[in-house]
Protein backbone atom coordinates (compact mmCIF):
# COMPACT_ATOMS: atom_id res chain seq x y z
CA UNK A 1 0.00 0.00 0.00
CA UNK A 2 1.14 3.68 -0.48
CA UNK A 3 3.19 5.42 2.12
CA UNK A 4 3.67 8.48 3.09
CA UNK A 5 6.41 9.20 5.18
CA UNK A 6 6.74 13.25 6.48
CA UNK A 7 9.80 13.44 9.63
CA UNK A 8 8.02 13.51 12.51
CA UNK A 9 11.12 15.41 14.52
CA UNK A 10 9.74 18.98 14.50
CA UNK A 11 11.67 20.90 13.17
CA UNK A 12 13.22 24.07 15.15
CA UNK A 13 14.47 26.98 12.88
CA UNK A 14 15.11 30.77 13.66
CA UNK A 15 12.61 33.76 12.40
CA UNK A 16 13.99 34.77 8.88
CA UNK A 17 15.45 31.34 7.59
CA UNK A 18 14.59 29.20 5.24
CA UNK A 19 12.10 26.19 6.46
CA UNK A 20 12.21 22.91 4.33
CA UNK A 21 10.04 20.41 5.08
CA UNK A 22 9.64 16.87 3.35
CA UNK A 23 7.65 14.25 2.27
CA UNK A 24 8.37 11.03 0.76
CA UNK A 25 6.04 8.37 -0.60
CA UNK A 26 6.49 4.88 -1.73
CA UNK A 27 5.17 2.63 -4.51
CA UNK A 28 2.95 4.28 -7.49
CA UNK A 29 3.30 8.04 -8.45
CA UNK A 30 0.55 10.65 -7.18
CA UNK A 31 -0.98 12.00 -9.89
CA UNK A 32 -0.64 15.26 -7.79
CA UNK A 33 1.06 16.37 -3.97
CA UNK A 34 -0.28 18.63 -1.99
CA UNK A 35 0.41 20.58 0.81
CA UNK A 36 -2.19 21.82 4.17
CA UNK A 37 -1.62 23.63 6.84
CA UNK A 38 -2.97 22.49 10.22
CA UNK A 39 -2.69 24.05 13.88
CA UNK A 40 -3.83 22.66 17.04
CA UNK A 41 -7.51 21.88 17.26
CA UNK A 42 -8.42 22.79 13.79
CA UNK A 43 -8.94 21.84 10.57
CA UNK A 44 -6.46 21.82 8.02
CA UNK A 45 -6.18 24.69 5.63
CA UNK A 46 -4.94 23.89 1.91
CA UNK A 47 -1.86 25.70 0.94
CA UNK A 48 -0.04 24.63 -2.70
CA UNK A 49 -1.09 21.45 -5.24
CA UNK A 50 1.30 20.70 -7.33
CA UNK A 51 1.25 17.73 -10.26
CA UNK A 52 2.72 15.01 -11.25
CA UNK A 53 4.06 16.53 -14.20
CA UNK A 54 5.31 19.52 -12.40
CA UNK A 55 8.64 20.19 -10.96
CA UNK A 56 8.03 23.18 -9.06
CA UNK A 57 5.31 25.55 -7.78
CA UNK A 58 5.54 29.06 -6.05
CA UNK A 59 2.93 31.26 -4.32
CA UNK A 60 4.42 34.24 -2.29
CA UNK A 61 7.04 32.95 0.82
CA UNK A 62 6.09 28.94 -0.26
CA UNK A 63 7.77 26.85 -2.88
CA UNK A 64 7.49 23.24 -3.24
CA UNK A 65 8.61 20.68 -5.52
CA UNK A 66 8.16 17.45 -6.72
CA UNK A 67 10.49 14.59 -7.73
CA UNK A 68 8.71 11.26 -9.05
CA UNK A 69 12.63 9.77 -9.09
CA UNK A 70 13.18 10.49 -5.60
CA UNK A 71 9.31 10.05 -5.01
CA UNK A 72 9.77 13.63 -2.67
CA UNK A 73 8.27 16.71 -2.82
CA UNK A 74 9.94 19.51 -0.75
CA UNK A 75 8.14 22.36 1.12
CA UNK A 76 9.93 25.64 1.49
CA UNK A 77 8.82 28.82 3.46
CA UNK A 78 11.23 31.54 3.02
CA UNK A 79 11.42 34.08 5.44
CA UNK A 80 10.04 32.68 8.17
CA UNK A 81 8.33 34.24 11.13
CA UNK A 82 6.80 32.91 14.34
CA UNK A 83 3.23 32.85 12.75
CA UNK A 84 4.03 30.26 10.28
CA UNK A 85 4.56 27.99 13.64
CA UNK A 86 1.86 24.99 13.02
CA UNK A 87 1.97 21.38 11.48
CA UNK A 88 2.21 21.04 7.77
CA UNK A 89 0.73 17.92 6.30
CA UNK A 90 1.58 16.35 2.83
CA UNK A 91 -1.11 14.73 0.89
CA UNK A 92 -1.35 12.64 -2.13
CA UNK A 93 -4.14 10.83 -4.47
CA UNK A 94 -5.20 7.67 -2.88
CA UNK A 95 -4.72 4.60 -5.94
CA UNK A 96 -7.46 3.25 -7.72
CA UNK A 97 -8.01 6.61 -9.61
CA UNK A 98 -10.53 8.37 -7.34
CA UNK A 99 -7.92 11.17 -6.78
CA UNK A 100 -9.22 12.08 -3.02
CA UNK A 101 -6.44 13.26 -0.79
CA UNK A 102 -4.66 10.78 1.54
CA UNK A 103 -2.71 12.92 4.35
CA UNK A 104 0.49 12.12 5.77
CA UNK A 105 1.13 12.54 9.77
CA UNK A 106 2.57 15.95 9.01
CA UNK A 107 5.57 17.51 10.88
CA UNK A 108 5.70 20.33 13.05
CA UNK A 109 7.09 23.46 12.17
CA UNK A 110 8.49 25.77 15.51
CA UNK A 111 9.55 29.58 13.95
CA UNK A 112 11.46 31.08 16.90
CA UNK A 113 11.87 35.24 17.27
CA UNK B 1 -14.88 34.25 2.45
CA UNK B 2 -17.43 30.94 2.31
CA UNK B 3 -16.56 28.45 4.66
CA UNK B 4 -17.48 24.82 5.62
CA UNK B 5 -19.22 25.11 9.13
CA UNK B 6 -19.43 21.99 11.58
CA UNK B 7 -21.75 21.31 14.72
CA UNK B 8 -21.61 20.62 17.36
CA UNK B 9 -18.09 21.91 18.17
CA UNK B 10 -17.53 19.09 20.70
CA UNK B 11 -19.78 16.42 21.73
CA UNK B 12 -19.53 13.67 24.97
CA UNK B 13 -21.32 10.24 24.72
CA UNK B 14 -21.44 7.57 26.72
CA UNK B 15 -20.38 4.07 24.26
CA UNK B 16 -23.34 2.71 22.52
CA UNK B 17 -24.84 5.87 22.05
CA UNK B 18 -25.55 7.04 18.23
CA UNK B 19 -24.22 10.43 17.41
CA UNK B 20 -24.89 12.66 14.66
CA UNK B 21 -22.71 15.32 13.36
CA UNK B 22 -23.59 17.95 11.26
CA UNK B 23 -21.53 19.82 8.55
CA UNK B 24 -22.50 22.92 6.15
CA UNK B 25 -20.42 22.89 2.86
CA UNK B 26 -19.57 25.62 0.82
CA UNK B 27 -22.64 26.32 -0.95
CA UNK B 28 -21.25 25.82 -4.37
CA UNK B 29 -19.76 22.74 -3.75
CA UNK B 30 -20.35 19.47 -5.17
CA UNK B 31 -17.89 17.12 -3.11
CA UNK B 32 -18.10 16.01 0.45
CA UNK B 33 -15.86 14.40 2.70
CA UNK B 34 -15.66 13.15 5.82
CA UNK B 35 -11.91 12.71 7.73
CA UNK B 36 -11.46 11.70 11.51
CA UNK B 37 -8.10 12.60 13.42
CA UNK B 38 -7.15 10.36 16.14
CA UNK B 39 -5.70 12.85 18.99
CA UNK B 40 -1.52 13.01 18.07
CA UNK B 41 -2.03 10.81 14.60
CA UNK B 42 -3.36 11.31 10.99
CA UNK B 43 -6.04 13.02 9.33
CA UNK B 44 -7.94 9.38 7.92
CA UNK B 45 -9.92 9.45 4.78
CA UNK B 46 -13.38 8.22 5.64
CA UNK B 47 -16.23 8.73 3.20
CA UNK B 48 -16.99 11.06 -0.07
CA UNK B 49 -20.08 11.91 -1.22
CA UNK B 50 -20.92 12.62 -5.16
CA UNK B 51 -24.66 13.40 -6.51
CA UNK B 52 -26.76 12.28 -3.54
CA UNK B 53 -24.59 9.39 -3.03
CA UNK B 54 -21.17 7.38 -1.16
CA UNK B 55 -18.25 7.60 -4.53
CA UNK B 56 -15.62 6.34 -2.60
CA UNK B 57 -14.85 4.84 1.51
CA UNK B 58 -11.95 3.73 3.14
CA UNK B 59 -12.23 0.68 5.25
CA UNK B 60 -12.87 2.75 8.48
CA UNK B 61 -16.21 3.26 6.74
CA UNK B 62 -18.00 -0.45 8.08
CA UNK B 63 -22.02 -0.66 9.05
CA UNK B 64 -21.84 1.30 11.89
CA UNK B 65 -21.15 4.48 9.85
CA UNK B 66 -23.45 6.15 7.22
CA UNK B 67 -24.08 9.58 5.51
CA UNK B 68 -26.70 11.17 4.52
CA UNK B 69 -27.70 14.85 2.86
CA UNK B 70 -31.36 15.74 3.74
CA UNK B 71 -31.48 18.34 2.38
CA UNK B 72 -30.30 21.02 0.13
CA UNK B 73 -27.07 22.29 2.80
CA UNK B 74 -26.78 20.01 5.56
CA UNK B 75 -23.98 16.79 5.38
CA UNK B 76 -24.33 14.25 8.27
CA UNK B 77 -21.99 11.80 9.60
CA UNK B 78 -24.08 9.08 11.66
CA UNK B 79 -22.32 6.87 13.72
CA UNK B 80 -25.00 4.43 15.26
CA UNK B 81 -23.46 2.55 18.18
CA UNK B 82 -19.96 4.25 19.63
CA UNK B 83 -17.03 2.92 20.67
CA UNK B 84 -14.29 3.70 22.58
CA UNK B 85 -11.95 4.14 19.64
CA UNK B 86 -14.36 6.82 17.75
CA UNK B 87 -13.16 8.76 20.20
CA UNK B 88 -11.50 11.37 17.21
CA UNK B 89 -11.90 14.94 15.78
CA UNK B 90 -14.12 14.66 12.67
CA UNK B 91 -13.36 17.04 9.91
CA UNK B 92 -15.96 17.42 7.04
CA UNK B 93 -14.78 19.09 3.66
CA UNK B 94 -15.73 19.96 0.39
CA UNK B 95 -14.55 20.93 -3.39
CA UNK B 96 -15.68 22.72 -5.99
CA UNK B 97 -14.44 20.09 -8.63
CA UNK B 98 -13.70 16.54 -8.75
CA UNK B 99 -10.38 16.29 -6.69
CA UNK B 100 -9.10 15.05 -10.27
CA UNK B 101 -9.31 18.62 -11.71
CA UNK B 102 -8.75 20.50 -8.39
CA UNK B 103 -7.91 18.34 -5.39
CA UNK B 104 -8.08 21.49 -2.91
CA UNK B 105 -10.71 20.25 -0.02
CA UNK B 106 -11.62 23.02 2.16
CA UNK B 107 -12.22 21.46 5.87
CA UNK B 108 -13.93 22.65 8.31
CA UNK B 109 -13.14 23.49 12.51
CA UNK B 110 -14.01 19.81 12.94
CA UNK B 111 -16.50 18.17 15.46
CA UNK B 112 -14.47 16.77 18.33
CA UNK B 113 -16.19 13.04 19.69
CA UNK B 114 -15.07 11.67 23.11
CA UNK B 115 -16.65 8.43 23.52
CA UNK B 116 -16.68 7.54 27.29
Amino acid sequence: SQKIEQNSEALNIQEGKTATLTCNYTNYSPAYLQWYRQDPGRGPVFLLLIRENEKEKRKERLKVTFDTTLKQSLFHITASQPADSATYLCALDIPGGSYIPTFGRGTSLIVHP
Amino acid sequence: EPEVTQTPSHQVTQMGQEVILRCVPISNHLYFYWYRQILGQKVEFLVSFYNNEISEKSEIFDDQFSVERPDGSNFTLKIRSTKLEDSAMYFCASSEDDPQNTGELFFGEGSRLTVL
